[in-house]
């Protein structure tokens, strides 16, 4: 139990273009998801916290009319790149969490490389 | 807020030794602590966490963790290594309260040699 996938795993694109990655909890409702950047050889760094049916919480730093994102249904939310640049290539990981359990279950993750 | 501190960004050991994962955090609540793991191009994997009750925690695979509040560490430690056991380790920290958003430390690089 508690699967979460992304999709997709890998993605490469044009500098310019707008990028969507998913993030799918498959055996739980999850009332709040994460979404995490990770450059090579560092941390995971909190991008924003969002729930199901409301809008998502920016970690200061982080523009929100760059990193779109959507919680729209239980068990899904997006995070859509915008106008992305090179220096937005990094992995991208998104957990879910159930109600107020204290355990965030993590996804694979999702490369991506702009050029 | 809280803070977590991997003091060892890379840590190398020969196969069947033990070793020592050091965790130290900073939180003016109480806090749940966690170990997670995450192998090359892979998210991450819960490893073993502390909630509240015995202060040592053990996973399946044969790593334990003790919680110790006066010191302020969540060291991970193995008695003996595989090479398998070759991946990066992540000690992260989230209060009780409010959002619990987790704090990741900087991550220790595990290697086993053989």
């Amino acid at each position: 139990g508690a699967v979460v996938s992304q999709h997709p795993s890998w993605v490469i694109c044009k500098s310019g273009t707008s990028v969507k990655i998913e993030c799918r909890s498959l055996d739980f409702q999850a009332t709040t998801m994460f979404w995490y950047r990770q450059f090579p050889k560092q941390s995971l760094m909190l991008m924003a916290t969002s729930n199901e049916g409301s809008k998502a919480t920016y970690e200061q730093g982080v523009e929100k009319d760059k990193f779109l994102i959507n919680h729209a249904s239980l068990t899904l939310s997006t995070l859509t790149v915008t106008s992305a640049h090179p220096e937005d290539s990094s992995f991208y990981i998104c957990s879910a969490r159930q109600g107020a359990r204290n355990e965030q279950f993590f996804g694979p993750g999702t490369r991506l490389t702009v050029l | 807020a809280q803070s977590v501190t991997q003091l060892d960004s890379q840590v190398p050991v020969f196969e069947e030794a033990p070793v020592e994962l050091r965790c130290n955090y900073s939180s003016s609540v109480s806090v749940y602590l966690f170990w997670y793991v995450q192998y090359p191009n892979q998210g991450l994997q819960l490893l073993l966490k502390y909630l509240s009750g015995s202060t040592l925690v053990e996973s399946i695979n044969g790593f334990e963790a003790e919680f110790n509040k006066s010191q302020t560490s969540f060291h991970l430690r193995k008695p003996s290594v595989h090479i398998s056991d070759t991946a990066e380790y992540f000690c992260a920290v989230c209060g009780l309260e409010g959002a619990q958003k987790l704090v990741f430390g900087q991550g220790t690089r595990l290697t086993i040699n053989p």
